[in-house]
């Protein structure tokens, strides 16, 4: 079973400076899609950026951008010049038949 | 108006009552999710309706019976529910292609927060 993991539950940066959340998966599969979702409090969550595994180049979405090493099964989520709207839960998913989660990286942004 | 809406936000049930949460999605996908979000752990996914017709369980205890009706409305009925079942249900919704990989992009409705005494 395909696993998705995320070992920081908890990460802080300052206002305007760069952070970079970590997320490992699990996989025997050579085609999949790796997704950073964000849920703010008490709202839904979006989509924050997508990458697919057959491409080697790294997906960048404005200030958000992920480092993905699919020989190490990594796919981590780097936040450049962070804002106090970035505080939120991050999820890490892996999708190939079917989408999975993880545990989340509470993230504050502090003024 | 956002494109998935839950009802209601909120439930407070005791053990013996019987509710239902409420889904609806107006961007037109032709599958929907029910998910159980609980604090520290992954997104636990309930059940999968594609094409209003479910194709995934995950051995989801009896006393969770989901409803799809049409592609636009999806419900997750409850009862005899026990305290551990509280936490924030996630309905989601996707655009699935019949053959080959689908993006899997999944699009949410806030939640509904269940707390059950």
């Amino acid at each position: 079973a395909q696993t998705v993991t995320q070992s920081q539950p908890e990460m802080s940066v300052q206002e305007a400076e760069t952070v970079t959340l970590s997320c490992t998966y699990d996989t025997s599969e050579s085609d999949y899609y790796l997704f950073w979702y964000k849920q703010p409090p008490s709202r839904q969550m979006i989509l924050v950026i997508r990458q697919e595994a057959y491409k080697q180049q790294n997906a960048t979405e404005n200030r958000f951008s992920v480092n993905f090493q699919k020989a190490a099964k990594s796919f981590s989520l780097k936040i450049s010049d962070s804002q106090l709207g970035d505080a939120a839960m991050y999820f890490c998913a892996y999708h190939n038949n079917d989408m999975r989660f993880g545990a989340g990286t509470r993230l504050t942004v502090k003024p | 108006e956002t494109g998935v809406t839950q009802t209601p936000r909120h439930l407070v049930m005791g053990m013996t009552n019987k509710k239902s949460l409420k889904c609806e999605q107006h961007l037109g996908h032709n599958a929907m999710y029910w998910y159980k979000q609980s604090a520290k752990k992954p997104l636990e996914l309930m059940f999968v309706y594609s094409l209003e017709e479910r194709v995934e369980n995950n051995s989801v205890p009896s006393r969770f019976s989901p409803e799809c009706p049409n592609s636009s409305h999806l419900f997750l009925h409850l009862h005899t529910l026990q305290p551990e079942d509280s936490a924030l249900y996630l309905c989601a919704s996707s655009q699935v292609v019949a053959g080959g990989l689908n993006t899997g992009e999944l699009f949410f409705g806030e939640g509904s927060r269940l707390t059950v005494l």
